[in-house]
């Protein structure tokens, strides 16, 4: 199994709303990526959890909440977003055992539409 | 702070090699290079990885001199299919597992 699986694969929220993106892979990969890419732009880091704790934070506004409950899954906790905030949000995984070499795996999104 | 450089944009025709060159000034000792490819609205998707010299896979080869400082994906005789963004990756110095991604380029691919 070679998948990152996100979900939903839309959502559309209001200002007001909480709501959240799940992300889940059962390749064993220890690092785990949320990325945001707005339409034609590049992926942009937002967090990397490394062995199930944070070890990266991009200075993501805290109305991005991350939060990695064992190691095959990734959420990002959503509240009181601004409509700025509408994109695509990628999940990635990777095995994290060689510093920088190793692939990613990406999902194939969950887009965000705040209203 | 390892930044790369790419082309914004490259126009090719079908059954043509196509070259993508990234310039990667900055990369450390301990740094990969990886490319991913992106069609719109999907996750990006690895294509290929090098440290130095060529790699080749089934779908490109990876070109990289001496110095790191820059490397080349080859894509041999493209499709229509192959119109994408790709993207060229190195490890940020800054962090372990800090893996930016650049502008990329933007290929298109013509009958």
């Amino acid at each position: 199994d070679t998948e990152v699986t996100q979900t939903p694969k839309h959502l559309v929220m209001g200002m007001t709303n909480k709501k959240s993106l799940k992300c889940e892979q059962h390749m064993g990969h220890r690092a785990m990526y949320w990325y945001k890419q707005k339409a034609k732009k590049p992926p942009e880091l937002m967090f990397v959890y490394s062995y199930e704790k944070l070890s990266i934070n991009e200075s993501v506004p805290s109305r991005f909440s991350p939060e990695c409950p064992n190691s095959s899954l990734l959420n990002l906790h959503l509240h009181a977003l601004q409509p700025e905030d509408s994109a695509l949000y990628l999940c990635a995984s990777r095995s994290g055992t060689g510093g920088n070499t190793g692939e990613l795996f990406f999902g194939e999104g969950s887009r965000l539409t705040v209203l | 702070l390892a930044k790369t450089t790419q082309p914004i944009s490259m126009d090719s025709y079908e059954g043509q090699e196509v070259n993508i060159t990234c310039s990667h000034n900055n990369i450390a000792t301990n740094d990969y290079i990886t490319w991913y490819q992106q069609f719109p609205s999907q996750g990006p998707r690895f294509i290929i990885q090098g440290y130095k010299t060529k790699v080749t896979n089934e779908v490109a080869s990876l070109f990289i001199p001496a110095d790191r400082k820059s490397s080349t994906l080859s894509l041999p005789r493209v499709s229509l299919s192959d119109t994408a963004v790709y993207y060229c990756l190195v490890g940020d110095s800054g962090g372990y597992n800090k893996l930016i991604f650049g502008a990329g380029t933007r290929l298109a691919v013509h009958p």
